[in-house]
């Protein structure tokens, strides 16, 4: 079945820094990616739909300019939290599906970020 | 836009009886639901999933049933086993979109 990768599981950064999480479809090819945010005993809310050669679509109240997604390739998306702040600590999570067979939609693993 | 509740926010049962958890959906335009399940710092796994065209689906212990006119479907797991205990999310996709709406997730217990 379609296997999604995600790295790094988890990160500590310092606050100001910047963040790139991997996404990537291992066996598949993904025109549509997409980027959730889970705060501890919450729902996945989605962030942005990363779209392979084109900008990614944000959800309402997500910021754009610090929640940068590059979608460059069919196997690969980038969630980079820029200038991150503690309040950005959370577990962020991809998902992908692959669409030529119509299959459900796969997750990543999720990576810890935790911003001091 | 598509809104999810989920209900209970959390279940407890014994293991061996059945867990029923019931999601609603508003825009009658979803056309695809489905469950999955999240154990504790892992990623959602899907467990069972069912389209519009179809009123119910079976996997072994685990079915879903879905009501197009009244917008709700829930999932049944029966004979219930320890590793069943994890938090259990519903999903919703409208037809014609690519993104899924979520529920906001119950904390199943299986009490051995």
């Amino acid at each position: 079945g379609a296997v999604v990768s995600q790295h790094p599981s988890w990160v500590i950064c310092k606050s100001g820094t910047s963040v790139k999480i991997e996404c990537r479809s291992l066996d598949f090819q993904a025109t549509t990616m997409f980027w959730y945010r889970q705060f501890p005993k919450q729902s996945l809310m989605l962030m942005a739909t990363s779209n392979e050669g084109s900008k990614a679509t944000y959800e309402q109240g997500v910021e754009k300019d610090k929640f940068l997604i590059n979608h460059a390739s069919l196997t690969l998306s980038t969630l980079t939290v820029t200038s991150a702040h503690p309040e950005d600590s959370s577990f962020y999570i991809c998902s992908a599906r692959e669409e030529a067979v119509g299959s459900g939609y796969t997750f990543g693993s999720g990576t810890r970020l935790t911003v001091v | 836009g598509e809104n999810v509740e989920q209900h209970p926010s959390t279940l407890s049962v014994q293991e061996g009886d059945s867990a029923v958890i019931k999601c609603t959906y508003s825009d009658s335009a979803s056309n695809y639901f489905p469950w999955y399940k999240q154990e504790l710092g892992k990623r959602p796994q899907l467990i069972i999933d069912i389209r519009s065209n179809v009123g119910e689906k079976k996997d072994q212990r685990i079915a879903v049933t879905l009501n197009k006119t009244a917008k709700h479907f829930s999932l049944h797991i029966t004979e219930t086993q320890p590793e069943d205990s994890a938090v259990y999310f519903c999903a919703a996709r409208i037809q014609g979109a690519q993104k899924l709406v979520f529920g906001q997730g119950t904390r199943l217990t299986i009490n051995p």
